[in-house]
Protein backbone atom coordinates (compact mmCIF):
# COMPACT_ATOMS: atom_id res chain seq x y z
CA UNK A 1 0.00 0.00 0.00
CA UNK A 2 1.58 3.44 -1.00
CA UNK A 3 2.39 5.76 1.54
CA UNK A 4 1.60 9.52 2.22
CA UNK A 5 2.46 11.48 -0.30
CA UNK A 6 3.44 15.28 -0.77
CA UNK A 7 4.16 17.43 -3.54
CA UNK A 8 5.85 19.51 -3.92
CA UNK A 9 9.26 18.06 -1.79
CA UNK A 10 11.07 21.49 -2.26
CA UNK A 11 9.54 25.17 -2.39
CA UNK A 12 11.56 28.35 -2.46
CA UNK A 13 9.02 31.09 -2.34
CA UNK A 14 9.64 35.40 -1.79
CA UNK A 15 7.57 37.16 1.08
CA UNK A 16 4.26 38.47 0.57
CA UNK A 17 3.75 35.71 -2.02
CA UNK A 18 1.25 32.95 -1.85
CA UNK A 19 1.96 28.63 -1.87
CA UNK A 20 -0.39 25.99 -1.93
CA UNK A 21 1.18 22.31 -0.66
CA UNK A 22 -0.47 19.04 -1.62
CA UNK A 23 -1.00 15.74 0.17
CA UNK A 24 -2.50 12.66 -0.95
CA UNK A 25 -3.51 10.08 2.06
CA UNK A 26 -2.98 6.55 2.21
CA UNK A 27 -5.73 5.06 0.15
CA UNK A 28 -8.63 4.75 2.39
CA UNK A 29 -8.25 7.26 4.62
CA UNK A 30 -10.10 10.16 5.17
CA UNK A 31 -8.79 11.97 7.93
CA UNK A 32 -6.04 14.58 6.86
CA UNK A 33 -3.80 16.58 9.43
CA UNK A 34 -1.22 19.19 8.49
CA UNK A 35 1.22 20.39 10.87
CA UNK A 36 4.26 22.55 10.48
CA UNK A 37 8.19 21.76 12.23
CA UNK A 38 10.45 24.16 12.61
CA UNK A 39 13.88 23.72 14.65
CA UNK A 40 12.47 25.97 17.23
CA UNK A 41 8.76 25.44 17.61
CA UNK A 42 9.33 21.61 16.69
CA UNK A 43 5.86 20.06 15.29
CA UNK A 44 3.03 22.43 15.85
CA UNK A 45 -0.88 21.08 14.76
CA UNK A 46 -2.26 23.24 11.75
CA UNK A 47 -5.76 21.71 11.10
CA UNK A 48 -7.48 18.34 10.80
CA UNK A 49 -9.93 17.96 7.30
CA UNK A 50 -12.25 14.68 7.36
CA UNK A 51 -15.21 14.02 4.68
CA UNK A 52 -13.87 17.31 3.30
CA UNK A 53 -14.86 19.60 6.25
CA UNK A 54 -12.24 20.98 8.99
CA UNK A 55 -12.60 19.75 12.05
CA UNK A 56 -9.76 20.60 14.26
CA UNK A 57 -7.98 23.88 13.92
CA UNK A 58 -4.66 25.15 15.81
CA UNK A 59 -3.43 28.46 16.99
CA UNK A 60 -1.91 29.47 13.41
CA UNK A 61 -3.36 32.84 12.01
CA UNK A 62 -6.01 32.91 9.05
CA UNK A 63 -2.87 32.92 6.44
CA UNK A 64 -2.67 29.62 6.69
CA UNK A 65 -5.86 27.30 5.25
CA UNK A 66 -6.48 24.49 3.77
CA UNK A 67 -9.49 21.90 1.92
CA UNK A 68 -9.98 18.42 0.99
CA UNK A 69 -11.44 16.95 -1.99
CA UNK A 70 -14.05 13.96 -2.23
CA UNK A 71 -10.79 11.88 -2.67
CA UNK A 72 -9.26 12.64 0.46
CA UNK A 73 -6.44 14.69 -1.08
CA UNK A 74 -6.06 17.88 0.79
CA UNK A 75 -4.31 21.29 -0.01
CA UNK A 76 -2.62 23.87 2.78
CA UNK A 77 -2.36 27.07 1.31
CA UNK A 78 -0.20 30.04 3.23
CA UNK A 79 -1.09 33.45 1.60
CA UNK A 80 1.12 36.39 2.27
CA UNK A 81 4.51 34.75 2.97
CA UNK A 82 6.61 36.04 6.13
CA UNK A 83 10.52 34.77 6.48
CA UNK A 84 9.02 33.13 9.75
CA UNK A 85 6.89 31.06 7.33
CA UNK A 86 10.26 28.95 6.64
CA UNK A 87 9.55 25.09 8.06
CA UNK A 88 9.11 21.94 6.94
CA UNK A 89 5.02 21.03 6.44
CA UNK A 90 3.91 17.93 6.92
CA UNK A 91 0.55 15.97 6.51
CA UNK A 92 -0.66 12.59 8.59
CA UNK A 93 -3.42 10.64 7.29
CA UNK A 94 -5.85 8.57 9.61
CA UNK A 95 -8.45 6.08 9.05
CA UNK A 96 -10.63 8.59 10.61
CA UNK A 97 -8.82 10.40 12.36
CA UNK A 98 -9.90 10.30 16.34
CA UNK A 99 -7.46 8.07 17.78
CA UNK A 100 -6.75 6.16 14.93
CA UNK A 101 -2.98 6.22 14.18
CA UNK A 102 -1.77 8.80 11.94
CA UNK A 103 0.86 8.00 9.72
CA UNK A 104 3.20 10.90 7.90
CA UNK A 105 4.15 12.12 4.50
CA UNK A 106 7.72 12.98 3.99
CA UNK A 107 6.78 17.23 3.98
CA UNK A 108 7.30 19.73 1.71
CA UNK A 109 10.25 21.60 2.62
CA UNK A 110 9.35 25.78 2.28
CA UNK A 111 12.05 28.04 2.03
CA UNK A 112 10.75 31.47 2.04
CA UNK A 113 13.30 34.84 1.32
CA UNK B 1 5.27 25.97 30.90
CA UNK B 2 4.70 23.83 27.56
CA UNK B 3 2.44 20.72 27.84
CA UNK B 4 4.94 18.61 26.67
CA UNK B 5 8.76 18.53 27.84
CA UNK B 6 11.27 16.46 26.21
CA UNK B 7 15.77 16.83 26.41
CA UNK B 8 16.70 17.68 23.09
CA UNK B 9 19.47 15.66 23.85
CA UNK B 10 21.90 14.96 21.58
CA UNK B 11 22.20 11.75 23.01
CA UNK B 12 25.46 9.59 21.61
CA UNK B 13 25.79 6.22 22.71
CA UNK B 14 27.64 3.00 21.78
CA UNK B 15 25.80 0.19 19.57
CA UNK B 16 24.91 -2.64 21.44
CA UNK B 17 23.64 0.01 24.42
CA UNK B 18 20.39 0.40 25.66
CA UNK B 19 18.63 3.86 25.19
CA UNK B 20 15.89 5.74 27.38
CA UNK B 21 13.90 8.62 25.95
CA UNK B 22 11.91 10.66 27.91
CA UNK B 23 8.77 13.24 28.02
CA UNK B 24 7.11 14.80 30.31
CA UNK B 25 3.84 16.27 30.29
CA UNK B 26 1.58 18.65 32.47
CA UNK B 27 -1.99 18.56 30.85
CA UNK B 28 -3.66 15.41 32.62
CA UNK B 29 -6.15 15.42 29.68
CA UNK B 30 -3.90 13.55 27.39
CA UNK B 31 -4.57 9.94 27.27
CA UNK B 32 -2.49 8.11 24.23
CA UNK B 33 0.74 8.47 24.26
CA UNK B 34 3.03 7.91 21.01
CA UNK B 35 6.71 7.71 19.79
CA UNK B 36 7.69 8.70 15.91
CA UNK B 37 11.14 8.24 14.89
CA UNK B 38 12.24 11.02 12.14
CA UNK B 39 15.61 10.37 9.90
CA UNK B 40 16.66 13.13 8.87
CA UNK B 41 15.02 14.55 5.23
CA UNK B 42 11.85 12.11 6.18
CA UNK B 43 8.79 12.41 7.53
CA UNK B 44 8.04 11.14 10.96
CA UNK B 45 7.37 7.19 11.34
CA UNK B 46 5.11 5.62 14.31
CA UNK B 47 6.84 3.07 16.60
CA UNK B 48 4.74 2.90 19.58
CA UNK B 49 1.03 4.18 20.01
CA UNK B 50 0.15 2.99 24.21
CA UNK B 51 -2.92 4.05 26.13
CA UNK B 52 -2.89 2.57 29.85
CA UNK B 53 -0.15 3.18 32.27
CA UNK B 54 2.24 0.76 31.89
CA UNK B 55 4.70 -1.53 29.94
CA UNK B 56 4.30 -2.04 26.08
CA UNK B 57 6.75 -3.98 23.94
CA UNK B 58 7.41 -4.18 20.32
CA UNK B 59 10.58 -6.32 19.52
CA UNK B 60 13.67 -4.08 20.71
CA UNK B 61 11.28 -1.12 21.42
CA UNK B 62 9.68 -0.73 25.26
CA UNK B 63 6.88 2.10 25.75
CA UNK B 64 6.65 3.21 29.34
CA UNK B 65 3.48 5.43 30.53
CA UNK B 66 3.18 6.19 33.97
CA UNK B 67 -0.06 8.69 34.28
CA UNK B 68 0.27 9.52 37.90
CA UNK B 69 3.82 10.88 37.22
CA UNK B 70 2.91 12.70 33.63
CA UNK B 71 5.85 10.49 32.46
CA UNK B 72 6.45 8.67 29.30
CA UNK B 73 9.59 6.93 28.59
CA UNK B 74 10.87 4.80 25.28
CA UNK B 75 13.77 2.39 25.67
CA UNK B 76 15.69 0.95 22.85
CA UNK B 77 17.21 -2.04 23.38
CA UNK B 78 20.67 -3.91 21.54
CA UNK B 79 20.59 -0.28 19.76
CA UNK B 80 21.92 -0.31 16.00
CA UNK B 81 23.38 2.27 14.02
CA UNK B 82 20.28 2.32 12.09
CA UNK B 83 18.34 3.55 14.94
CA UNK B 84 20.27 7.10 14.71
CA UNK B 85 17.41 9.45 14.20
CA UNK B 86 15.22 12.21 16.26
CA UNK B 87 13.25 10.66 18.76
CA UNK B 88 9.59 12.14 19.08
CA UNK B 89 7.03 11.85 21.71
CA UNK B 90 3.59 12.63 21.05
CA UNK B 91 -0.14 12.63 23.07
CA UNK B 92 -3.69 12.73 22.24
CA UNK B 93 -6.21 13.77 24.29
CA UNK B 94 -9.72 12.06 24.35
CA UNK B 95 -12.88 12.99 23.02
CA UNK B 96 -13.25 15.24 19.83
CA UNK B 97 -9.96 17.12 19.82
CA UNK B 98 -8.10 15.28 17.25
CA UNK B 99 -4.80 16.67 17.37
CA UNK B 100 -1.14 15.69 18.25
CA UNK B 101 1.33 17.27 20.88
CA UNK B 102 4.72 16.74 19.94
CA UNK B 103 7.41 17.25 22.23
CA UNK B 104 10.88 18.89 20.62
CA UNK B 105 12.68 15.82 20.06
CA UNK B 106 15.87 13.91 21.01
CA UNK B 107 18.52 13.57 18.45
CA UNK B 108 19.67 9.94 18.85
CA UNK B 109 23.30 8.68 17.57
CA UNK B 110 24.06 5.39 17.65
CA UNK B 111 27.69 5.12 17.37
CA UNK B 112 29.26 1.70 15.78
Amino acid sequence: KAGVTQTPRYLIKTRGQQVTLSCSPISGHRSVSWYQQTPGQGLQFLFEYFSETQRNKGNFPGRFSGRQFSNSRSEMNVSTLELGDSALYLCASSLSGGLDEQYFGPGTRLTVT
Amino acid sequence: QKEVEQDPGPLSVPEGAIVSLNCTYSNSAFQYFMWYRQYSRKGPELLMYTYSSGNKEDGRFTAQVDKSSKYISLFIRDSQPSDSATYLCAMKRGGSNYKLTFGKGTLLTVNP
